[in-house]
């Protein structure tokens, strides 16, 4: 079975320019969520994702960034326009969802984002 | 959720059992164990996750104390391949206690 597939795996940028995150997660999984991780610390929740619905985007900073999960499958997170403080690796998780019960995520290998 | 402590590096042989100690004395009845890993260069992966029981899958066993205060991880013949940071994360079930709270986690080594 297939994984949580990110692309791309690197991005290097100038700051002020736009840039773009994709993520497809893991089939049949409802909730969706993407995490920051700043380097030489853990994951930190920017987003989760209940089928379409953002139903927690309250850790996303709206001046710049932008996700979407128009099917309630593949997302898209968007930074515009890149700061050199967004250089960091970009995961995306899936988990079944639903409210019984534990939901194990399951994470992406991530994006690098350099800007420079 | 209830926070975690663990020793920021440890050191295993190859071949041994590496045990990972994890501190959560202020866990409460409907918290789980989880714990992830994360090898450099790569997303965290799910190892095991447990409630009050002592729990073992293909990857590790997970041994928690009679008052689950604290936890172990037990890899048992661990390899340079598990050379990683390893998480442990404290989690409510089910409804909104969904998000995951990553500390630093213990950089495990495992040398040849």
């Amino acid at each position: 079975e297939a994984g949580v597939v990110q692309s791309p795996r690197y991005k290097i940028i100038e700051k002020k320019q736009p840039v773009a995150f994709w993520c497809n997660p893991i089939s049949g999984h409802n909730t969706l969520y993407w995490y920051l991780q700043n380097l030489g610390q853990g994951p930190e929740l920017l987003i989760r994702y209940e089928n379409e619905e953002a139903v927690d985007d309250s850790q996303l900073p709206k001046d710049r960034f932008s996700a979407e999960r128009l099917k309630g499958v593949d997302s898209t997170l968007k930074i515009q326009p890149a700061e050199l403080g967004d250089s960091a690796v970009y995961l995306c998780a899936s988990s079944l969802g639903g409210t019984l019960g534990t939901d194990t995520q399951y994470f992406g290998p991530g994006t690098r984002l350099t800007v420079l | 959720d209830a926070k975690t402590t663990q020793p920021p590096s440890m050191d295993c042989a190859e071949g041994r059992a590496a045990n990972l100690p994890c501190n959560h004395s202020t866990i409460s009845g409907n918290e789980y164990v989880y714990w992830y890993r994360q090898i450099h260069s790569q997303g965290p992966q799910y190892i095991i996750h447990g409630l009050k029981n002592n729990e073992t899958n293909e990857m590790a066993s997970l041994i928690i104390t009679e008052d689950r205060k604290s936890s172990t991880l037990i890899l048992p013949h661990a390899t340079l391949r598990d050379t990683a940071v390893y998480y442990c994360i404290v989690r409510a079930r089910g409804g909104s206690n969904y998000k995951l709270t990553f500390g630093k986690g213990t950089l495990l080594t495992v040398n040849p």
